[in-house]
Parts: structure tokens; C-alpha cells; sequence
């Protein structure tokens, strides 16, 4: 069975930093291109990021170029997000997705507030 | 990269049918037949219901169906069920400097 589990989401204040972690289970990783998607509170989906499964291939939304980095150890079967200079509008729950979104995980919050 | 176009809402009686409509541009929606359709209900993930303009994942209802036209694509569900309720979002393959693009969403509310 295909799992996809986040983790490391929290309140964090504006410019401040978090990483996300996506474990990855069932399924081949190495062979899979992954997504970062998220979604603010009550609004729809957004695509964030997106990595080759050899993780030599990466696309940003231009909403968080520059700021955000996506990468993958295919050894420990994860995904990650790393987040910096974060805002106000980055609040949303991030979900890790494959590469054509048929398997997501549950998602994990994150708060950016003072 | 702008957002899919999706009415905000559609509703329909049970045993009805409806469409969804997904409007886009030829550097996404019109250019590629990579256009796929999800479901969501309140708090829980989004689930893939169609794939590849018009694919079924195993284990989704024969009710749900896609196409495509030009820039637009549409998810038609037929024999509306209460279950059914939900938010749908499109998504396509895009050659703008991003890779792929989500639609606004629709909320479907079955009356």
C-alpha cells in the first residue's frame, strides 16, 4: 500500500525557517518524480514543487522561487521542503504528492504568525 | 502562472448530472492531454479521480468521466449521489517556467 506521510509543520514567525519531510512507503521512490502542493486555510490547491526522481530536474511556483528548496534522499525514501524567509501567505497545509498527484499524504500544517 | 478557471460552484439532485468546466490556455490545458481531476472532501486530502484528460484510477466510479475541447476541459459526474459533495479541482501540465498548474476549485453541493 502506497503511504505518504508529512511531518515537521508548526507555527513559525514571519521569517523565520522550517523544513518538511515527506516519508515515502509501498512504492518504489527512486523511480517517482514528487510534488509539494499546499492549500491556506479555505482556499484551493496550489502547486508548489516539483523533483525528478533522480532529483537532477526541480520547478518552483514563482510564489516561493528563491525562497524555498526542494530535494529527496532516495536512500531513506524522503522528500523534503526546506522553507525560508517565511510569510504570512505561506500559511497553509502541505501535502507531498506523486509525481502525477495519484497518491498524497494527510498533509501538515504550517502557521506562519507572530 | 495564473490558475486554471473553474465556476466557484455547481449543484445538482441526486441522479442528475453535472459538468465541471476547466479553462486554460494552449501552454497548459489545450497543448497537452495531461489534465486530471480530484476530489476533496473537508479535511481530508485530495483524491486523483480522472487522469490524462479522461482515465479512470482503478477503484474510481465509472460515474465520473473527462474531456476535452481547446483550452477547456470538463469533469462530468452522472447519477449525482449524496457522497458526492465535495470540492473538485483540475490540474494540467503547463510549459510556462513552473511544470504544473491547479485550477481555482468548484464546490459541488448536491441538493
Amino acid at each position: 500500500e502506497v503511504q505518504l506521510v508529512e511531518s515537521g509543520g508548526g507555527l513559525v514567525q514571519p521569517g523565520g525557517s522550517l523544513r518538511l519531510s515527506c516519508a515515502a512507503s509501498g512504492f518504489t521512490f527512486s523511480s517517482y518524480e514528487m510534488n509539494w502542493v499546499r492549500q491556506a486555510p479555505g482556499k484551493g490547491l496550489e502547486w508548489v514543487s516539483y523533483i525528478s526522481s533522480s532529483g537532477s530536474t526541480i520547478y518552483y511556483a514563482d510564489s516561493v522561487k528563491g525562497r524555498f528548496t526542494i530535494s529527496r534522499d532516495n536512500a531513506k525514501n524522503s522528500l523534503y521542503l526546506q522553507m525560508n524567509s517565511l510569510r504570512a501567505e505561506d500559511t497553509a497545509v502541505y501535502y507531498c504528492a506523486t509525481e502525477h498527484f495519484d497518491y498524497w499524504g494527510q498533509g501538515t500544517l504550517v502557521t506562519v504568525s507572530s | 502562472q495564473s490558475a486554471l478557471t473553474q465556476p466557484a460552484s455547481v449543484s445538482g439532485s441526486p441522479g442528475q448530472s453535472i459538468t465541471i468546466s476547466c479553462t486554460g490556455t494552449s501552454s497548459d490545458v489545450g497543448g497537452y492531454n495531461y489534465v486530471s481531476w480530484y476530489q476533496q472532501h473537508p479535511g481530508k486530502a485530495p483524491k486523483l479521480m480522472i487522469y490524462d484528460v479522461s482515465n479512470r484510477p482503478s477503484g474510481v466510479s465509472n460515474r465520473f468521466s473527462g474531456s476535452k475541447s481547446g483550452n477547456t476541459a470538463s469533469l462530468t459526474i452522472s447519477g449525482l449521489q449524496a457522497e458526492d459533495e465535495a470540492d473538485y479541482y483540475c490540474s494540467s501540465y503547463t510549459s510556462s517556467s513552473t511544470r504544473w498548474v491547479f485550477g481555482g476549485g468548484t464546490k459541488l453541493t448536491v441538493l
